[in-house]
């Protein structure tokens, strides 16, 4: 069966370090995005892509770097700059079959901590 | 302000009761989802919907275009439906989409 695939569950990062999440997906889906997920907030995007070597940025890009080199993969990485980095992130994909269908499904997610 | 809202925030309900989540929202779309997010995991989809009515099961999902607002209903509650459930909608006007900060539920056997 396809999916998403989200790796490590849970990531611990040292002050001025950077961490990468990785998503994978088998779906053959375009657009694939990243998620920052708070306790009491909705989700919110912080890049997207809708083609292989194309990306834009979200809501709350700052400190965060992605590539889309493959149509399966979408690598985050929370650099140093990312002061506040502790939260679920999310990674999505998507894709339209119709005008007014679309399938859209998320990984399981990955926690990141601050030592 | 927020593109996507929903009530009630929390929601605590008997075994077997009948239970509705609103989700209003504001941006014109292409598409709305209802997610369902259980505690330490991903979330998954529920429903899509772009017009009417479906049902999956004791869930049901409306959607009403012209007032911007959907509900999600489940017949016959069960504690394995304590979950975070989340609406989400496509904009029209471009590739993003907005999610509601999620409805809280609580299913007491």
């Amino acid at each position: 069966d396809g999916g998403i695939t989200q790796s490590p569950k849970y990531l611990f990062r040292k002050e001025g370090q950077n961490v990468t999440l990785s998503c994978e997906q088998n779906l053959n889906h375009d657009a694939m995005y990243w998620y920052r997920q708070d306790p009491g907030q909705g989700l919110r995007l912080i890049y997207y892509s809708q083609i292989v070597n194309d990306f834009q940025k979200g809501d709350i890009a700052e400190g965060y770097s992605v590539s889309r080199e493959k149509k399966e993969s979408f690598p985050l990485t929370v650099t140093s700059a990312q002061k506040n980095p502790t939260a679920f992130y999310l990674c999505a994909s998507s894709i339209r079959t119709g005008t007014y269908n679309e399938k859209l499904l998320f990984g399981s997610g990955t926690q990141l901590s601050v030592l | 302000k927020n593109e996507v809202e929903q009530s009630p925030q929390n929601l605590t309900a008997q075994e077997g009761e009948f239970i509705t989540i609103n989700c209003s929202y504001s941006v014109g779309i292409s598409a709305l989802h209802w997610l369902q997010q259980h505690p330490g995991g991903g979330i998954v989809s529920l429903f899509m919907l772009s017009s009417g009515k479906k049902k999956h099961g004791r869930l049901i999902a409306t959607i009403n275009i012209q007032e911007k607002h959907s509900s999600l209903h489940i017949t016959a509650s069960h504690p394995r439906d304590s979950a975070v459930y989340i609406c989400a909608v496509r904009s029209n006007t471009g590739n993003q989409f907005y999610f509601g900060t999620g409805t809280s539920l609580t299913v007491i056997p």
